[in-house]
């Protein structure tokens, strides 16, 4: 069965510190997608990426990156010099090939960037 | 503003109540998914439907029901309420229903509240 870790709860930083956020997943297929969600405090889910399993590139975009190690079952997070807007909780997914677009998702890390 | 529209946004019954929270996907979108968001479950899957069919099905309880119609627009329908079944309800879609068929794009919710 699929399941995603985020053992990191709440993370709490000072605006323009770096912060790597943890997801480490577990599952049986060998296609599978990850992806990491925003959720800020007005309540919506924001896209932030998709990765599929074959592609083990990291990706930058502006200050997020992602490194995605499947030796290690591993798709983090990192914020470069935070801001308080980058304060909500963020969640990382997976979908397995084989469960269709079903996302299961972690519980999330509750991010506070404090000025 | 993800291009999913969630009606309504807030929503106050009582114990054994029945509600209908309804859902229109993005343009374009064929596939529709149910989320459930609560303080002790974490974000669930609950039911996909692809082109107006049930594509997926979640831990959705039978006091729970779904469907989806021709022009594509979904409702949840929640039976006999109970207090757990408070929660913020999401609805998502994607072009297509299968595996790295596009992301989940997600609706800002419908937060309903069992009294």
């Amino acid at each position: 069965a699929q399941k995603v870790t985020q053992a990191q709860t709440e993370i709490s930083v000072v605006e323009k510190e770096d912060v790597t956020l943890d997801c480490v997943y577990e599952t049986r297929d060998t296609t599978y997608y990850l992806f990491w969600y925003k959720q800020p405090p007005s309540g919506e889910l924001v896209f932030l990426i998709r990765r599929n399993s074959f592609d083990e590139q990291n990706e930058i975009s502006g200050r997020y990156s992602w490194n995605f190690q499947k030796s290690t079952s591993s798709f983090n997070f990192t914020i470069t010099a935070s801001q308080v807007v980058d304060s909500a909780v963020y969640f990382c997914a997976l979908s397995e090939a084989k469960a269709g677009n079903m996302l299961t998702f972690g519980g999330g890390t509750r991010l506070m960037v404090k000025p | 503003d993800s291009g999913v529209t969630q009606t309504p946004k807030h929503l106050i019954t009582a114990t054994g109540q029945r509600v209908t929270l309804r859902c229109s996907p993005r343009s374009g979108d064929l596939s529709v998914y149910w989320y459930q968001q609560s303080l002790d479950q974490g974000l669930q899957f609950l039911i996909q439907y692809y082109n107006g069919e049930e594509r997926a099905k979640g831990n959705i309880l039978e006091r729970f029901s779904a469907q989806q119609f021709p022009d594509l627009h979904s409702e949840l329908n929640l039976s006999s309420l109970e207090l757990g079944d408070s929660a913020l309800y999401f609805c998502a879609s994607s072009v297509g229903g299968g595996a790295g068929t596009g992301e989940l794009f997600f609706g800002e919710g419908s937060r309903l509240t069992v009294l």
